[in-house]
């Protein structure tokens, strides 16, 4: 139990345009996901939750206009990076919690995006 | 400013022995506690939560929690080369929804 499936798992763009990465729990239901972004050899960051339903809660420094975050129903949310550029390339992974899981996250597999 | 603090390693361990993970952290309030581990170019997975003090043990990994002393520690007996890996501690940040992520221990299991 607890699956949380991603898409894609690996991207190239071109700079300027826009991509979607979609997080999805396959088991159970996600009232909150959680989005992360990691750059090689570093730690986790968190970019914002998400609980269905509602506007996302973005951390200190992450651009809410930049990374678009919808979380429309209990097993799907989208993190679209709009007019990526380089600096945007990184490790890009989603986490999800249900009611029943308390306070624990699974995370999907992750997307690697490589804006050129 | 809430913190997770590991020794960022790398930690070197001869197969068979026990390695053991510890980490530290700030919030005296935190009620649930969270070992993540991360293979190079992977997401973490989940290894085991841990809520009250004491041990808890899952096969070859053992949790242990000392809330008096803000730590929380993973032992992993008979260590084998895959499970070399960077082990992430989380801390539950209780009514903020979040988890609090250390930096991670890199653990090499040598044979």
């Amino acid at each position: 139990g607890a699956v949380v499936s991603q898409h894609p798992s690996r991207v190239i763009c071109k700079s300027g345009t826009s991509v979607k990465i979609e997080c999805r729990s396959l088991d159970f239901q996600a009232t909150t996901m959680f989005w992360y972004r990691q750059f090689p050899k570093q730690s986790l960051m968190l970019m914002a939750t998400s609980n269905e339903g509602s506007k996302a809660t973005y951390e200190q420094g992450v651009e809410k206009d930049k990374f678009l975050i919808n979380h429309a129903s209990l097993t799907l949310s989208t993190l679209t990076v709009t007019s990526a550029h380089p600096e945007d390339s990184s490790f890009y992974i989603c986490s999800a919690r249900g009611e029943s899981v308390q306070e624990t996250q699974y995370f999907g597999p992750g997307t690697r995006l490589l804006v050129l | 400013q809430k913190e997770v603090e590991q020794n960022s390693g790398p930690l070197s361990v001869p197969e068979g022995a026990i390695a053991s993970l510890n980490c530290t952290y700030s919030d005296r309030g935190s009620q649930s506690f969270f070992w993540y581990r991360q293979y190079s170019g992977k997401s973490p997975e989940l290894i085991m939560f841990i809520y009250s003090n004491g041990d808890k043990e899952d096969g070859r990994f053992t949790a242990q929690l000392n809330k008096a002393s803000q730590y929380v520690s993973l032992l992993i007996r008979d260590s084998q080369p895959s499970d070399s890996a960077t082990y992430l501690c989380a801390v539950g940040s209780g009514g903020y929804n979040k988890l609090i992520f250390g930096a991670g221990t890199r653990l090499a299991v040598h044979p």
